[in-house]
């Protein structure tokens, strides 16, 4: 199976920073490749999908970049709510994988 | 508006059966893939499988030999089994669609709150 590593582990962000998270395929997923957002308590949250497509509502500081095995998420100017887990996911081949995410938290 | 809900038993023992619901509702369960998703406590997200309204099945192969997905139409509901339960199937389970209309697309944009099952005796 793909195995797809995150990093950092975590990072800390002071409120308006941006950031920029890191995720790794061990091959090519060409594109494939989403984004979500995991708040305390809540469920996962699709940001962006096909790398770079960001999904209905998400707002335009999330952007995401990157082909075949590495991939970035950036977030400009970090809010509140934007503390968070942030996860990966591949769906070029099966099974399906996640990373094991990365936590945004307040410096 | 889309909603998705888990529901079952939160406490299930050794090498029994683990069986939970995904109640849907806003919309039909129709012409879409259904998925269930776990996530052990401090780790990132298992995909375990998914179903489509005709009742086609696709699994984990690491989970394979003991899921079974299913489906009642006329409820808006799918189910799932995971059989011979051991501790690390201790996780938050998610139920969650996948938004390709018969196209799958095989990321998730609907997710249900999550439900908590701990395996043990």
């Amino acid at each position: 199976e793909i195995v797809m590593t995150q990093s950092p582990a975590t990072v800390s962000v002071s409120p308006g920073e941006g950031v920029t998270l890191s995720c790794r395929a061990s091959q090519s997923i060409r594109t494939s490749l989403a984004w979500y957002q995991q708040r305390p308590g809540q469920a996962p949250r699709l940001l962006i999908y096909g790398a770079s497509t960001r999904a209905a509502g998400i707002p335009a500081r999330f952007s995401g970049r990157g082909s075949e095995t590495d991939f970035t998420l950036t977030i400009s100017g970090l809010q509140s709510e934007d503390f968070a887990l942030y996860y990966c996911q591949q769906y070029h081949d099966w099974p399906l994988t996640f990373g094991g995410g990365t936590k945004a938290e307040i410096k | 508006q889309l909603q998705l809900k888990e529901s079952g038993p939160g406490l299930v023992k050794p090498s029994e059966t683990l069986s939970l619901t995904c109640t849907v509702s806003g919309d039909s369960i129709s012409s879409y893939y259904w998925n269930w998703i776990r996530q052990p406590a401090g780790k990132g997200p298992e995909w375990i499988g998914r179903i489509f309204t005709s009742g086609t099945t696709f699994y984990n192969p690491s989970l394979k030999s003991r899921v079974t997905m299913s489906l009642d139409m006329s409820k808006n509901q799918f189910f799932l089994k995971l059989r011979s339960v051991t501790a690390a199937d201790t996780a938050l389970y998610y139920c969650a669609r996948d938004p390709g209309y018969y196209d799958s697309r095989s990321y998730f944009d609907h997710w249900g709150q999550g439900m908590v099952v701990t395996v043990s005796s």
